[in-house]
């Protein structure tokens, strides 16, 4: 069965630094991945998925199939990054999401 | 385009009534998918949709719980004689064509059971 981990519940970091949000996955066959963002008050949001290779509001993050991760990063946090961040895994004919449990990301000025 | 629209954003039920939850996916889209989020947990599959089919419920409980998306109106999600379990923020998402796309999520109902 296909399974989503994301290790941390919350990251804090200031303005300005590195974010990386980990993501880890256990899946047997050809995974396709997603980032989705919860801001405040607001639906989630599909933030990017890994076979658009694309970057979002400066958030990128490779498949490393030899690690079964997928993690999120950006060179510079900014506050309005501050949100809950989840990584799920589409799955199957009928591509349901397995979602991780999220992580909380908190940007101080 | 109104997005996927959910309703009611929050409902209140007492200890065996029944919950009906309300999706209408975006224009365009056939395919529909409902979650549920308990607290402290991330998004759970529930049950996968199309116009007036099941395709996949192997998320939803085997009683008590019943999915529909008929022909004309929005997809239903029904909770009968609810308990304080069932307590959750339930979302609905659509997607034009498979869940590869990347769904596009409502702004989930959240239930409350007391």
């Amino acid at each position: 069965a296909q399974r989503v981990t994301q290790p941390e519940k919350l990251l804090s970091v200031f303005k300005g630094a590195p974010v990386e949000l980990k993501c880890n996955y256990s899946y047997s066959g050809s995974p396709e991945l997603f980032w989705y963002v919860q801001y405040s008050r607001q639906r989630l949001q599909l933030l990017l998925r890994h076979i658009s290779r694309e970057s979002i509001k400066g958030f990128t993050a490779d498949l490393n199939k030899g690690e079964t991760s997928f993690h999120l990063k950006k060179p510079f946090a900014q506050e309005e990054d501050s949100a809950m961040y989840y990584c799920a895994l589409a799955s199957g004919a009928n591509s349901k999401l397995t979602f991780g449990k999220g992580i909380t990301l908190s940007v101080r000025p | 385009n109104a997005g996927v629209m959910q309703n009611p954003r929050h409902l209140v039920r007492r200890r065996g009534q029944e919950a009906r939850l309300r999706c209408s996916p975006m224009k365009g889209h056939s395919h529909v998918y409902w979650y549920r989020q308990l607290p402290e947990e991330g998004l759970k599959f529930m049950v996968y949709l199309q116009k007036e089919n099941i395709i996949d419920e192997s998320g939803m409980p085997k009683e008590r719980f019943s999915a529909e998306f008929p022909k004309e109106g929005p997809s239903i999600l029904r909770i009968q004689q609810v308990v304080r379990g069932d307590s959750a923020a339930y979302f609905c998402a659509s997607s034009p064509g498979g869940g590869n796309y990347g769904y596009t999520f409502g702004s989930g109902t959240r239930l409350t059971v007391v």
